[in-house]
């Protein structure tokens, strides 16, 4: 009930194109979904995230799809460009868990080439 | 506007040493607090987390022990480290449940 399952593990595009990480989750109570960035030997970063109230949520070249009753969200990178590269976990939660947090995905390497 | 310190950035540690591992928020109270592994090229393993003074909560049992003796202070430890502790220690805070985490910058422990 608990878990989120990410795909792909690992995802190369090429400079311009779209980067495309997909995310399917099973508790019907989370109610919050962020998105991170990760480089290499830093903190995860917040990057974009959406509540269920909405089917999508664009920022900049990052773009959030959210489908309810598939259970499934995805981040959608526009014009992917090299300094994209990083790995990319997606994560739910709700208002009314435990302390425990978000439960994340297990990642995604993407690597963007020139 | 909050922010997150974790140090140190980096740690060589010989197998049976203590370890002691320090992360201190700034401008929030109250805040839920998290320590996370990330082994290699792996995902994120919530170790411990914390909704207030003196209240530990394990995820994972281990040879490790978490303690946070001020609101805004959280502490990783170990008596006797192993080689399998070596990997990328991860703080966290939240404003509670329901939301976001925000990451300090890690720590790389690497056990000899």
């Amino acid at each position: 009930q608990q878990q989120v399952k990410q795909s792909p593990q690992s995802l190369i595009v090429q400079k311009g194109g779209i980067s495309i990480i997909n995310c399917a989750y099973e508790n019907t109570a989370f109610d919050y979904f962020p998105w991170y960035q990760q480089f290499p030997g830093k903190g995860p970063a917040l990057l974009i995230a959406i509540r269920p109230d909405v089917s999508e949520k664009k920022e900049g070249r990052f773009t959030i799809s959210f489908n309810k009753s598939a259970k499934q969200f995805s981040l959608h990178i526009m014009d992917s460009q090299p300094g994209d590269s990083a790995t990319y976990f997606c994560a739910a939660t709700n208002s009314g868990g435990g302390a425990d947090g978000l439960t994340f995905g297990k990642g995604t390497h993407l690597i963007i080439q020139p | 506007s909050q922010t997150i310190h974790q140090w140190p950035a980096t740690l060589v540690q010989p197998v049976g040493s203590p370890l002691s591992l320090e992360c201190t928020v700034e401008g929030t109270s109250n805040p839920n607090l998290y320590w996370y592994r990330q082994a290699a090229g792996r995902g994120l393993q919530l170790l411990f987390y914390s909704v207030g003074i003196g209240q530990i909560s394990s995820e994972v049992p281990q040879n490790l022990s978490a303690s946070r003796p001020q609101d805004r202070q959280f502490i990783l430890s170990s008596k006797k480290l192993l080689l399998s502790d070596s990997g990328f220690y991860l703080c966290a805070w939240s404003a509670g449940t329901g939301t976001e985490a925000f990451f300090g910058q890690g720590t790389r422990l690497t056990v000899v």
